[in-house]
């Protein structure tokens, strides 16, 4: 089992560009997440999607969007990407809302 | 408490010494704590989830406790070693709110273990 996988692993865009990360999982699980980690600032809920079909905003949401395309995975889109999105995101799955999350290694993405 | 709040934000101990840090969540919004062990380089890697007051669970050296009315939990690591040098995250989640609340992971910023050999 691969576990949580994500592409790509490092980014970097221009401001005003858009891209999409990528995240999949191999564990059946029926809850998805989207954080970005900054330093000082710990990691912070982007969206969610408790199962497949629904999607929810995190803590901070704002200048993303997502789609769960499939229960196996749940992909982030900046659509016009600022230099305060400059972090590291990872995704995470859960069998249930309820239950520990497994996270993806992380992308890096620096935004200039 | 509107925040998870950790402390210390560091240590550093002996190989051999037992440590211990602490989680503060607001008890008044709170379905679940989780803990999250986070070595540098790698995801965090998840330890416990604890719900019910009293709660104490354990995993080799490493265990927690929880205190649902107060609202905090501790984590205890005994005999501490080298390869237990890692960030300690832990999360609280709300209640559910018309739906799927208990997703929405609030983390606190971590405590910083150093083990020195």
């Amino acid at each position: 089992n691969a576990g949580v996988t994500q592409t790509p692993k490092f980014q970097v865009l221009k401001t005003g560009q858009s891209m999409t990360l990528q995240c999949a999982q191999d564990m059946n699980h029926n809850s998805m997440y989207w954080y970005r980690q900054d330093p000082g600032m710990g990691l912070r809920l982007i969206y969610y999607s408790a199962s497949e079909g629904t999607t929810d905003k995190g803590e901070v949401p704002n200048g993303y969007n997502v789609s769960r395309l499939n229960k196996r995975e749940f992909s982030l889109r900046l659509e016009s990407a600022a230099p305060s999105q400059t972090s590291v995101y990872f995704c995470a799955s859960s069998q249930d809302v309820r239950d520990t999350q497994y996270f993806g290694p992380g992308t890096r993405l620096t935004v200039l | 408490i509107l925040n998870v709040e950790q402390s210390p934000q560091s240590l550093h101990v002996q190989e051999g010494d037992s440590t211990n840090f602490t989680c503060s969540f607001p008890s008044s919004n709170f379905y679940a704590l989780h803990w999250y062990r986070w070595e540098t380089a790698k995801s965090p890697e998840a330890l416990f989830v604890m719900t019910l007051n009293g709660d104490e669970k354990k995993k080799g050296r490493i265990s927690a406790t929880l205190n649902t009315k107060e609202g905090y939990s501790y984590l205890y690591i005994k005999g501490s070693q080298p390869e237990d040098s890692a960030t300690y995250l832990c999360a609280s989640s709300p209640p559910n709110a018309g739906g799927t609340s208990y997703g929405k992971l609030t983390f606190g910023q971590g405590t910083i273990l150093t083990v020195h050999p």
